[in-house]
């Protein structure tokens, strides 16, 4: 069974500052990782991810995650924390299995809200 | 814009009265899913279709039934909801190979009385 750990589920940086949110994950095949994003009663955005091609991904709005597979990691950041970067932040996990028939099973975790102050 | 649609956004039903939300998609994407998101949760997956086959997770309630009559409608019918299940139900759809990403509509909050 797949797994997501998202440690702090609420971390506060001021404008300007580095964000780093974490998540580790449990997975039994080689796995597919997901950030997504989740603005107040919106639904989910894709920021980025990775599919084992390059373990550093960049995604949109200048955030990036780096798979590390020694340690079960894909940890996303952003140099530079803009307010509208406040939001609620999901990692998500899917192995190569399809469900039944098609598509992908995404397994996240629950989540890391964002507070950026000035 | 190709985008995936849900309707109405906000949904408020009695406890035990049948209520149905939809989801509409112009991504051509022939699979879609249900997901339900609690509050502070993470989002579950309730079931997802792969062209008109029906999959149900495990753990879905029987309460939760869902219908696609084509490519780009999927509703998702509660059959009697409980205040247990107030909650925003999350569409999403991809293509069907496994890496592809899911795109999520903007959710329907539902609230129960």
């Amino acid at each position: 069974a797949q797994s997501v750990t998202q440690l702090g589920s609420h971390v506060s940086v001021s404008e300007g500052a580095l964000v780093l949110l974490r998540c580790n994950y449990s997975s039994s095949v080689p796995p597919y990782l997901f950030w997504y994003v989740q603005y107040p009663n919106q639904g989910l955005q894709l920021l980025l991810k990775y599919t084992s091609a390059a373990t550093l991904v960049k995604g949109i709005n200048g955030f990036e995650a780096e798979f590390k597979k020694s340690e079960t990691s894909f940890h996303l950041t952003k140099p530079s924390a803009h307010m509208s970067d406040a939001a609620e932040y999901f990692c998500a996990v899917s192995d190569h299995r399809v469900l039944t028939g098609g598509g992908n099973k995404l397994t996240f975790g629950t989540g890391t809200q964002l507070k950026v102050e000035l | 814009d190709a985008m995936v649609i849900q309707n109405p956004r906000y949904q408020v039903t009695q406890f035990g009265k049948p209520v149905t939300l939809s989801c509409s998609q112009t991504l051509n994407h022939n699979v879609m899913y249900w997901y339900q998101q609690k509050s502070s949760q993470a989002p579950k997956l309730l079931f997802h279709y792969y062209d008109k086959d029906f999959n149900n997770e495990a753990d879905t309630p029987d309460n939760f039934q869902s219908r696609r009559p084509n490519t780009s409608f999927c509703f998702l019918d509660i059959r009697s909801p409980g205040l247990g299940d107030a909650a925003m139900y999350l569409c999403a759809t991809s293509r069907a190979e496994g890496t592809e990403t899911q795109y999520f509509g903007p959710g329907t909050r539902l609230l129960v009385l």
